[in-house]
């Protein structure tokens, strides 16, 4: 079974710039998360997708950041314009809906360097 | 709101020694917690997952605690070998609807050859 991925593993943009990272949850996994881990800080949640809808976004920073899940498969993480303190890892993690005890599978992590 | 605390932030061992980490967390409602690895520039692993109902769960060389009461978890590490160096997290879920997880800030864990 393949686990979450994440594209790209790594970008580095200017500061004002646009940024699009993916993430492709596990097969048959309803639940999808986003959390980034921001220099010297712990990981913080941002939001959270049940199928094509968002269930929780009360992590989400700014307007400058847009989540989607269009068809409930993979999601997508805008940050429009992008600015320094958004540098960071992005941690995607996805969830079966079905049965105790929704455990989290994490990906690797997207590294965003805004320069 | 949730706070994890964990202690040590840093951890030197040799080779073959008995290790516990641990996690302290401020609300004592919370659903499950996770201990999850992280080597560098990789996600994370998820080692074990303890139910709020459960006291310890145990995996391999691995045995982690809760307690809930009082706010505290332990990662035990048996015999611990070089290949065990990484960051470990634990991890709070809360009561209720939400599932958005709080994560401690870690501990780096080297052990020496």
């Amino acid at each position: 079974e393949a686990g979450v991925t994440q594209f790209p593993s790594h970008s580095v943009i200017e500061k004002g710039q646009t940024v699009t990272l993916r993430c492709d949850p596990i097969s048959g996994h309803d639940n999808l998360y986003w959390y980034r881990r921001v220099m010297g800080k712990e990981i913080k949640f941002l939001l959270h997708f049940v199928k094509e809808s968002k269930q929780d976004e009360s992590g989400m920073p700014n307007n400058r950041f847009l989540a989607e899940r269009t068809g409930g498969t993979y999601s997508t993480l805008k940050v429009q314009p992008a600015e320094l303190e958004d540098s960071g890892v992005y941690f995607c993690a996805s969830s079966q809906d079905a049965g105790a005890p929704y455990e989290q599978y994490f990906g690797p992590g997207t590294r965003l360097t805004v320069t | 709101k949730q706070e994890v605390t964990q202690i040590p932030a840093a951890l030197s061992v040799p080779e073959g020694e008995n290790l516990v980490l641990n996690c302290s967390f401020t609300d004592s409602a919370i659903y499950n917690l996770q201990w999850f690895r992280q080597d560098p520039g990789k996600g994370l692993t998820s080692l074990l997952l303890i139910q709020s109902s459960q006291r310890e769960q145990t995996s391999g060389r691995l045995n982690a605690s809760l307690d809930k009461s009082s706010g505290r978890s332990t990662l035990y590490i048996a015999a611990s070998q070089p290949g065990d160096s990484a960051t470990y997290l634990c991890a709070v879920r809360p009561r209720g609807g939400r599932r958005a997880l709080t994560f401690g800030s870690g501990t780096r864990l080297q052990v020496q050859p």
